[in-house]
């Protein structure tokens, strides 16, 4: 059973502009929330997260939002970049699970010139 | 920042023989590793957590005895794929993490491919 359900599957977004991926998870018990950005052949590498005492975290040109009540989490990516053209997955853990991440599915995102 | 550092990148073994693959905290103490499979263009699959110095936590459906993990020390985990099959072809990762709240660490995975 998938606890955290991502979309896009894919994404295509000029150059200059705002990509943004959208996350949903059910367990209300889930306490921390990251992003993990992938590149073909190597894991995934932490972009950024956030917990539920805060609706909003941004570093650099990345920005999740939180809607706790919703259950929803977004990723937005400002100024997107061709180097930014990878595969993101959001994940939601447990602290009481030895945080142990549940990964969504995955958005493909091109980002062309 | 914290370097988990996972070897080997790639291996190829043929049918019935298994593989050790090495997870390494380089610059942290690991008190919790997650050892995760991939299939291409899907999403990680999470395991196993093991904790250092005791048995490791089996996902359902994830056998034991093929997937033989040990957390040795706090700077190591291994993930032994025994008696391997064509199904056993996957890209394995693992992560750590330290205490505490602390982030989650990924290796660069290794690509098993099971001949």
């Amino acid at each position: 059973q998938q606890q955290v359900k991502q979309s896009p599957q894919s994404l295509i977004v000029q150059k200059g502009g705002i990509s943004i991926i959208n996350c949903a998870y059910e367990n209300t018990a889930f306490d921390y929330f990251p992003w993990y950005q992938q590149f073909p052949g190597k894991g995934p590498a932490l972009l950024i997260a956030i917990r539920p005492d805060v609706s909003e975290k941004k570093e650099g040109r990345f920005t999740i939002s939180f809607n706790k009540s919703a259950k929803q989490f977004s990723l937005h990516i400002m100024d997107s970049q061709p180097g930014d053209s990878a595969t993101y997955f959001c994940a939601a853990s447990l602290s009481n699970s030895g945080y142990a991440l549940n990964f969504g599915k995955g958005t493909s995102l091109l980002v062309t010139p | 920042g914290a370097v988990v550092s996972q070897h080997p990148s790639r291996v190829i073994c043929k049918s019935g023989t298994s593989v050790k693959i090495e997870c390494r905290s380089l610059d942290f103490q690991a008190t919790t590793m997650f050892w995760y499979r991939q299939f291409p263009k899907q999403s990680l699959m999470l395991m196993a957590t093991s904790n250092e110095g005791s048995k490791a936590t089996y996902e359902q459906g994830v056998e034991k005895d093929k997937f033989l993990i040990n957390h040795a020390s706090l700077t190591l985990s291994t993930l032994t794929v025994t008696s391997a099959h064509p199904e056993d072809s996957s890209f394995y990762i693992c992560s750590a993490r330290t205490e505490g709240r602390s982030p989650l660490h990924f290796g660069n995975g290794t690509r098993l491919t099971v001949t």
